[in-house]
This record gives structure tokens, C-alpha cells and sequence, in this order.
């Protein structure tokens, strides 16, 4: 099974600053996918195959990285981006998630 | 519009059995595997089964293999999820997910609402 280990578990961003993610597999995955989960809604795909933002998603997101090491970034931290992301792996089973990162507002 | 809507939820006892459903609309139901995703109060997202077009292929991580059945009526555009052997570390909200695949990419991009499954005497 592959673990993903996401980065910082939480954080704090002010309005304007850029912010990264980060989700470090234990064994090499062709791709990530990142999900957005705002409180008391279900996942929301944010991010797929790495770097393909999801419909609606606006552009100050985006996603890279390869082998063992993602992240997902914001340009400009804005506050409807407060919520909790999460990177999934679909490269081979069982699919995994990581633990999520915790993104809040200063 | 796609829409996923769960139902079948509610309060268990431990060592009993309950099954969920999923309506699934505004899609081709028959050309997409489907999942099911769990999440326990305040915690993360786990899967916990996929299933293949026609059905004949499902898949389970260890945690729920051989207590959980996934299955899917093509006809009736819904998707099942029969848990058995409940145990109180199953209580968590289910959500229904459509996969997608494009080329080698795999994700899950239509989630339903969720539906809680509370497993407690």
C-alpha cells in the first residue's frame, strides 16, 4: 500500500500570500489528485493527473510535481480558500488519500 | 447535470448488517466504475470499494474485505454497498464517488452528499 504524507498537517495563510501543499508518497505514482473539503460538504475534485484543474477551479491553483512528490499551490491566498485538501493516489491499488492539510485564514 | 444521492444510513448495533444505496442521474451510469469513500467523524477520507461497468470486478481494501459487497443494477442507474459484521470502527459518513478514467489518469470527480452510518449498542 502506498501512504501519502501531506505537509504542513495545518497552516494559517494571510489574504495575498502564496501558499504550498505538499504530499510525499512512499513509493513513486504517475500522477496526484487533489480533492477540497470546505466543513460539513463533501470532497470537492480539485486538481487531477497532477496539474489539470478541476471545472471551476479558479486559475491562482495549481498542481506539479512526479515520482514521490506533489504539491498543490495558490497563488494568492484568497478566504473561500479555507478548507481541508487532500491528495489521493489512483496509481495502483488500493487507492490511498493522505491525511489532509488544514488551510486557514489569518 | 450529474447528481449522486445516498441513502440507507442510520444507527447499527455491532455484528449487524445494513446496506446503502446510491441514485445516480445525469450520466451514462453504465460506462463508469464507481466507488465508495468513508470518512469517520473528524478524520480523513478512506476508500472502501470499487466496482467495474459490468460488475464482474470489485475491489476492497483489507480493513473491509470479505464484511463489505459492492454491487451496482445498471438498469436502475444504482449502486449498492451491502456491510456486514458491522464494527463500531465502520461509523462514518459513506459517500458515493463516480471514476472517471482519461488515458492513465484515474480520479474520483462526482461525489454524492454522504450518508452517516453510526455502528454503536
Amino acid at each position: 500500500e502506498i501512504v501519502l504524507t501531506q505537509s504542513p498537517t495545518t497552516m494559517a495563510a494571510s489574504p495575498g500570500e502564496k501558499v504550498t501543499l505538499n504530499c510525499l508518497a512512499s513509493s513513486s505514482v504517475s500522477y496526484m489528485n487533489w480533492y477540497q473539503q470546505k466543513s460539513g460538504a463533501s470532497p470537492k475534485l480539485w486538481i487531477y493527473g497532477t496539474s489539470n484543474l478541476a471545472s471551476g477551479v479558479p486559475n491562482r491553483f495549481s498542481g506539479s510535481g512526479s515520482g514521490t512528490s506533489y504539491s498543490l499551490t495558490i497563488s494568492s491566498m484568497e478566504a473561500e480558500d479555507v478548507a481541508t485538501y487532500y491528495c489521493l493516489q489512483l496509481s495502483s491499488y488500493p487507492p490511498t488519500f493522505g491525511s489532509g492539510t488544514k488551510l486557514e485564514i489569518k | 447535470e450529474v447528481q449522486l444521492v445516498e441513502s440507507g444510513g442510520g444507527l447499527v448495533q455491532p455484528g449487524r448488517s445494513l446496506k446503502l444505496s446510491c441514485a445516480a442521474s445525469g450520466f451514462t451510469f453504465s460506462n463508469y466504475y464507481m466507488a465508495w469513500v468513508r470518512q469517520a467523524p473528524k478524520k480523513g477520507l478512506e476508500w472502501v470499494a470499487t466496482i467495474s461497468t459490468s460488475g464482474s470486478r470489485t475491489y476492497y481494501p483489507d480493513s473491509v474485505k470479505g464484511r463489505f459487497t459492492i454491487s451496482r443494477d445498471n438498469a436502475k442507474s444504482s449502486l449498492y454497498l451491502q456491510m456486514n459484521s458491522l464494527k463500531s470502527e465502520d461509523t462514518a459518513t459513506y459517500y458515493c464517488a463516480r471514476h472517471t478514467t482519461e488515458g492513465i489518469v484515474s480520479y474520483f470527480d462526482y461525489w454524492g452528499q454522504g450518508v452517516m452510518v453510526t455502528v454503536s449498542s
